[in-house]
């Protein structure tokens, strides 16, 4: 079965500090992973996207990696600001569709 | 600019009630795609277009309609709505290829009474 497994749930960190949320997936076969961010009562945006051949992406201060043999990704957030309070979101793309995980709650406080 | 518009915002209903939910693209995308999305369910696709009069089932299909009669429109259509289709809807849109952006509406907040 596609699953997209997000891990942790919940963070809460504090304003400049770094973090990383993991994403682990059993989908095939497969074309390609999103990392999106979704404030709260907002539609998802994009903020990364990796094909089976690329193992690192950066947009900004958000750095995806991806290990297709593993299968496993993750999402750096480096020098974290208020702003980055929000659920990020991993996507894994297959031909057709998008298997979406739940979701990691980001809540950066001051 | 590039944007996905969807009305209404806010909806409250009762169930029976035909409703059709909009949504719109201005980036001449040919992929677009309904969603909704539920607490600790993350998003589920419902139906989605490869392009215009070609639809297809998502994974929770059951009690939606859509049609694709032109490029840039995309409606959601609950043709006798029920309470278990309270929710947070969001339709999307992106190109031809795989990994293009996709982009996301607003949302709708459904609560079917």
């Amino acid at each position: 079965k596609n699953q997209v497994e997000q891990s942790p749930q919940s963070l809460i960190i504090l304003e400049g500090k770094n973090c990383t949320l993991q994403c682990n997936y059993t989908v095939s076969p497969f074309s390609n992973l999103r990392w999106y961010k979704q404030d709260t009562g907002r539609g998802p945006v994009s903020l990364t996207i990796m094909t089976f051949s690329e193992n690192t992406k950066s947009n900004g201060r958000y750095t995806a990696t991806l290990d297709a043999d593993t299968k496993q990704s993750s999402l750096h957030i480096t020098a974290s600001q208020l702003s980055d309070s929000a659920s990020y979101i991993c996507v894994v793309s297959v031909p057709g569709n998008l298997i979406f995980g739940k979701g990691t709650k980001l809540s950066v406080k001051p | 600019e590039a944007q996905v518009t969807q009305n209404p915002r806010y909806l409250i209903t009762v169930t029976g009630k035909k409703l059709t939910v909009t949504c719109s693209q201005n980036m001449n995308h040919e992929y677009m795609s309904w969603y909704r999305q539920d607490p600790g369910l993350g998003l589920r696709q419902i139906y989605y277009s490869m392009n215009v009069e070609v639809t297809d089932k998502g994974d929770v299909p059951e009690g939606y309609k859509v049609s694709r009669k032109e490029k840039r429109n995309f409606p959601l259509i609950l043709e006798s709505p029920s309470p278990n289709q309270t929710s947070l809807y969001f339709c999307a849109s992106r190109g031809g290829f795989s990994t293009d952006t996709q982009y996301f509406g607003p949302g709708t907040r459904l609560t079917v009474l």
